[in-house]
């Protein structure tokens, strides 16, 4: 059963305190790519990755590092940089960057 | 700037007629749209696609029309239905792209 997870469904952080967000996919995809969505606004691009162990980032890296070490996993991880990381993320893949994209469930992240 | 536009935040349709959400973009280099739909507190989903060479693409009750001039697409959902209520994500990317560029979303309510 081809598909793309996220885990954990709901995160909460602590002040100073790095969290890493996980991303799973088995569709065989080359990309995959990280968006915020926060509330009432559209999707922005936190990293992408075209191929393993290379990726780029998108218009909102700051505070946020990826790793691709793997095809089938792109972890986010929120580093205590980025100061107002409360939003739901989102992971996705394609066959390529240009191609149709498919999503995760999300993770939720909440800071205490 | 935003490269993909999508005016209207909110649109409220009875059951039954016909939803007609726009997309605006600028740039000409798109050659590729796609629309997702997204409820609350998941990924959004691939709903419908078209490629520049075409200025219709139909998939069951939903079409997109595309009018290079004007830089327009919209999508058009007949007949309405209480479960098409979500936002709806128009993106466009390019050959020439390396990533998927997503307007802010239109929030559709079909009303029963």
């Amino acid at each position: 059963d081809g598909g793309i997870t996220q885990s954990p469904k709901y995160l909460f952080r602590k002040e100073g305190q790095n969290v890493t967000l996980s991303c799973e996919q088995n569709l065989n995809h080359d990309a995959m790519y990280w968006y915020r969505q926060d509330p009432g606004q559209g999707l922005r691009l936190i990293y992408y990755s075209q191929i393993v162990n290379d990726f780029q980032k998108g218009d909102i890296a700051e505070g946020y590092s990826v790793s691709r070490e793997k095809k089938e996993s792109f972890p986010l991880t929120v580093t205590s940089a980025q100061k107002n990381p409360t939003a739901f993320y989102l992971c996705a893949s394609s066959t390529q960057v240009q191609e149709t994209q498919y999503f995760g469930p999300g993770t939720r992240l909440l800071v205490l | 700037d935003q490269q993909v536009k999508q005016n209207s935040p909110s649109l409220s349709v009875q059951e039954g007629r016909i939803s007609i959400l726009n997309c605006d973009y600028t740039n000409s280099m798109f050659d590729y749209f796609l629309w997702y739909k997204k409820y609350p507190a998941e990924g959004p989903t691939f709903l419908i696609s078209i490629s520049s060479i075409k200025d219709k693409n139909e998939d069951g009750r939903f079409t997109v029309f595309l009018n290079k001039s004007a830089k327009h697409l919209s999508l058009h959902i007949v007949p309405s239905q209480p479960g098409d209520s979500a936002v709806y994500f128009c993106a466009a990317s390019g050959t020439s792209y390396d990533k998927v560029i997503f307007g802010p979303g239109t929030s559709l309510s079909v009303i029963p």
